[in-house]
This record gives structure tokens, sequence and C-alpha cells, in this order.
């Protein structure tokens, strides 16, 4: 069964560093998605993205943030100076438009 | 602004007994509901949704949903529970956007006593 697969499962990286995740999300998939979980909370929306574009973002989604979709496979998730209130679970999510999205296992960012 | 509400933040149940897992949500149409499960230290899985049609929605692990839109709730329900059920469940509401984000509730963590 096709799945969303993250990489790296876990980052660590200093305060003020740059941090990208990726992500592979099902292949006929048109949309996608990060969505973040600080610890002990709920899961929040990021941003989306379809037809090379953000499509929506959260007032979260500010400049430090950026997303891409380098080649036909990856999704990318950019930070560009972390800060210690960005650790978090990320996931990514895919869509085939039907409203159903697919989630990945997750990134655990840790900002030390 | 769509919210979700999941007024539960713990619930303890009786492995064998009855579960019902609590979620209002607050749209002004008809929105895309969902439940998804997240076992510690892993992603979500989606339980069920509703989208049109049928109020009871049935899924997997032999969990079901009702919507209620009289109540603005989807409610999750399970017969019976096994330990393995153990985990943190979240109710989300899509507004029904292609490309909108879900809308997710704090979630409810629920614990199976032996």
């Amino acid at each position: 069964e096709p799945e969303v697969t993250q990489t790296p499962s876990h980052q660590v990286t200093q305060m003020g560093q740059e941090v990208i995740l990726r992500c592979v999300p099902i292949s006929n998939h048109l949309y996608f998605y990060w969505y973040r979980q600080i610890l002990g909370q709920k899961v929040e929306f990021l941003v989306s993205f379809y037809n090379n574009e953000i499509s929506e973002k959260s007032e979260i989604f500010d400049d430090q943030f950026s997303v891409e979709r380098p080649d036909g496979s990856n999704f990318t998730l950019k930070i560009r100076s972390t800060k210690l209130e960005d650790s978090a679970m990320y996931f990514c999510a895919s869509s085939a438009g039907d409203h159903e999205q697919f989630f990945g296992p997750g990134t655990r960012l840790t900002v030390l | 602004a769509q919210s979700v509400t999941q007024p539960d933040i713990h619930i303890t149940v009786s492995e064998g007994a009855s579960l019902e897992l609590r979620c209002n949500y607050s749209y002004g149409a008809t929105p895309y509901l969902f439940w998804y499960v997240q076992s510690p230290g892993q992603g979500l899985q989606l339980l069920l949704k509703y989208f049109s049609g049928d109020t009871l929605v049935q899924g997997i692990k032999g969990f079901e949903a009702e919507f209620k839109r009289s109540q603005s709730s989807f409610n999750l329900r399970k017969p019976s529970v096994h330990w393995s059920d153990a985990a943190e469940y979240f109710c989300a509401v899509d507004s029904g956007g292609g490309a909108d984000g879900l809308t997710f509730g704090k979630g409810t963590h629920l614990i199976i006593q032996p």
C-alpha cells in the first residue's frame, strides 16, 4: 500500500541553524501539506501546496518557513533560522484532492 | 473560523468495555469530519471519515462514528475496547476546499485498564 515517507525521523540542531525536512508524498497525489505538533499539544496546520505553489498557510507559517517541491517526488519544509520553540514533531501529508489526507510518520525536530 | 472541541482530555476504560469519545465542531456548513489515532511516537492513522450520506460511518479496528448535525457532533464509539486501543485520538475537520488544512481538536488520551 502506498504511503507517505519522511526523513529524517529525528533531527537535532542548534538554535539559529537551518534545517530541511523531507517528505515523499504518495506518487499520484496532487496536494501536499505540512503540520506541526508541539509535544503534548494538538496537531496544527502549517501550509498546503498545490500546482507548485502555496495554496494556504496558517499564521504559524511565517517568513522563516518555506516549502519546495524540488523534483517530481520530494516535498520539503525549510526552517531558515531555528528557534527553541520550533522543537516539535513535523508531519507531512498528501491528498489526491478528495479531502482524505495521508500522513507520514513524522520528523521529530529538537532545537538546542 | 472552524474549530474542533474534544472535551475529554483523558478517558480510562476497562478492557472489554464500550467506549465513546466526544467531538464537537464549529463550522457554518457541513464539514468533512475525521477521526485519527496516534500511538506513542507514531504518526497519524485515519480511523474513519464522514463526507456525506449515511450519518453512521464504520472505520478500521472496529470503530464507528455518528454525525449529528443538530448537535454539531461526531462522536467516536467502539463496543468493546482492547488493550491495543490505548492511544491518543484526534477529531479533525476539513472545511471543504481541496487545499485546506485540517483543523484538529486537542485530542483525547485513552487509557485501557486491565
